[in-house]
């Protein structure tokens, strides 16, 4: 069955420094693999997405992400975190099987503190 | 361009009663997906519809249900409710249902069961 584990929780960085969050994923086929981040009491915006080529993708805000297929991992980073940008953070696969739905992992709550 | 938008923003309902959830998709999309996020969890699919016909469901039970209409907004039917039921319920959309186009998503219903 496809899964995606995201094994942080919750993370704190200080203002201006970098940050990685990380993602595994199980799923037998080609991922499709997307970032999402959610504000309190808000929907789900697109960050980024992973569908071929080039493993390095870019996202807004300056996120980026690296898939590495040996790693089962599609790890999100930014060089120097704003205070605006403490959110959860969903990492997800997309399933096609009977349609095309998102499977996501459990979330990380990001704390920055000044 | 209008994005997705979800109605009603708040629910409160009884144990055992019937609720209607509304979403009305971002213009030129013809696939919309509902998904239920319980407190500290991510999204979990529910179903997706394509041209006003179910193309996909997760593992909810049946009196989970949905509608397309044609002009593909959608509800979602939820009866004889339970507390258990009490979440964030996202609406998101996409421009089609066979291939994984990037979905988006509403701000959501938030749902409590008392």
């Amino acid at each position: 069955a496809q899964s995606v584990t995201q094994p942080d929780i919750h993370i704190t960085v200080s203002e201006g420094a970098s940050l990685e969050l990380r993602c595994n994923y199980s799923y037998g086929a080609t991922p499709y693999l997307f970032w999402y981040v959610q504000s309190p009491g808000q929907g789900l915006q697109l960050l980024l997405k992973y569908f071929s080529g080039d493993t390095l993708v870019q996202g807004i805000k300056g996120f980026e992400a690296e898939f590495k297929r040996s790693q089962s991992s599609f790890n999100l980073r930014k060089p120097s975190v704003h205070w605006s940008d403490a959110a959860e953070y969903f990492c997800a696969v997309g399933v096609m099987e009977y349609g095309n739905k998102l499977v996501f992992g459990a979330g990380t709550i990001l704390r920055v503190k000044s | 361009e209008t994005g997705v938008t979800q109605s009603p923003t708040h629910l409160i309902k009884t144990r055992g009663q019937q609720v209607t959830l509304r979403c009305s998709s971002q213009s030129g999309h013809n696939t919309v997906s509902w998904y239920q996020q319980a407190l500290g969890q991510g999204p979990q699919f529910i179903f997706q519809y394509y041209r006003e016909e179910e193309n996909g469901r997760g593992n909810f039970p049946p009196r989970f249900s949905g509608l397309q209409f044609p002009n593909y907004s959608s509800e979602l039917n939820v009866n004889a409710l339970e507390l258990d039921d009490s979440a964030l319920y996202l609406c998101a959309s996409s421009f089609v249902a066979g291939e994984n186009n990037e979905q988006y998503f509403g701000p959501g219903t938030r749902l409590t069961v008392t």
